[in-house]
């Protein structure tokens, strides 16, 4: 089946600092990947989808310059967390879809980040 | 606005039957998908409805009813293994999933 990685699984940093978080399908071609993050009891919410080789689409209210998404090939995307605060702590997650006409998305396992 | 609703929690018995319901009220509609997530992990595809009815894989099923904006995922013959939130999610018409708070079940022995 598809498989999605993330790197690394858990990160600690301190507040001002920023923090690269990886997306790799490693057996399919991601036409298009997905941020996410999770606050504890609560549900997934989108961050931004991103396509191989164009600027990437944020939701309402998530900031494009503090976090920088790069979709520099059909297999990696970079999501990179600038002048990390301690309000940005959270589960990352990203996701993978294969392409035109396939729906379901494959999840990575997850970044808990914990800025302190 | 677009909305999904569905229980915050729901408690079952190792070995019994239990039903968690979705409600949903979306601008379009390409699909809703059932996905399961245990604490600390990202979660995992369990099924993909977009025709009206049942769709059965093992000890899991998901119907939907289209008309009615609902959907439910049923599970038998619980195992502890089963103990995780399940997240209802609906695909809009503009291919973004919509995501549910999740329902967390408790499977006791």
């Amino acid at each position: 089946g598809a498989v999605v990685s993330q790197h690394p699984s858990r990160v600690i940093c301190k507040s001002g600092t920023s923090v690269k978080i990886e997306c790799r399908s490693l057996d399919f071609q991601a036409t298009t990947m997905f941020w996410y993050r999770q606050f504890p009891k609560q549900s997934l919410m989108l961050m931004a989808t991103s396509n191989e080789g164009s600027k990437a689409t944020y939701e309402q209210g998530v900031e494009k310059d503090k976090f920088l998404i790069n979709h520099a090939s059909l297999t990696l995307s970079t999501l990179t967390v600038t002048s990390a605060h301690p309000e940005d702590s959270s589960f990352y997650i990203c996701s993978a879809r294969e392409g035109q006409g396939t729906y379901e998305q494959y999840f990575g396992p997850g970044t808990r980040l914990t800025v302190t | 606005g677009q909305n999904i609703d569905q229980p915050t929690e729901m408690t079952a018995t190792e070995g019994a039957i239990v039903q968690i319901n979705c409600t949903y009220q979306t601008s379009g509609f390409n699909g809703l998908f059932w996905y399961q997530q245990h604490a600390g992990e990202a979660p995992t595809f369990l099924s993909y409805n977009v025709l009206d009815g049942l769709e059965e894989k093992g000890r899991f099923s998901s119907f939907l009813s289209r008309s009615k904006g609902y959907s439910y995922l049923l599970l038998k013959e619980l195992q502890m293994k089963d103990s995780a939130s399940y997240l209802c999610a609906v695909m809009d018409s503009n291919y973004q999933l919509i995501w549910g708070a999740g329902t967390k079940l408790i499977i006791k022995p």
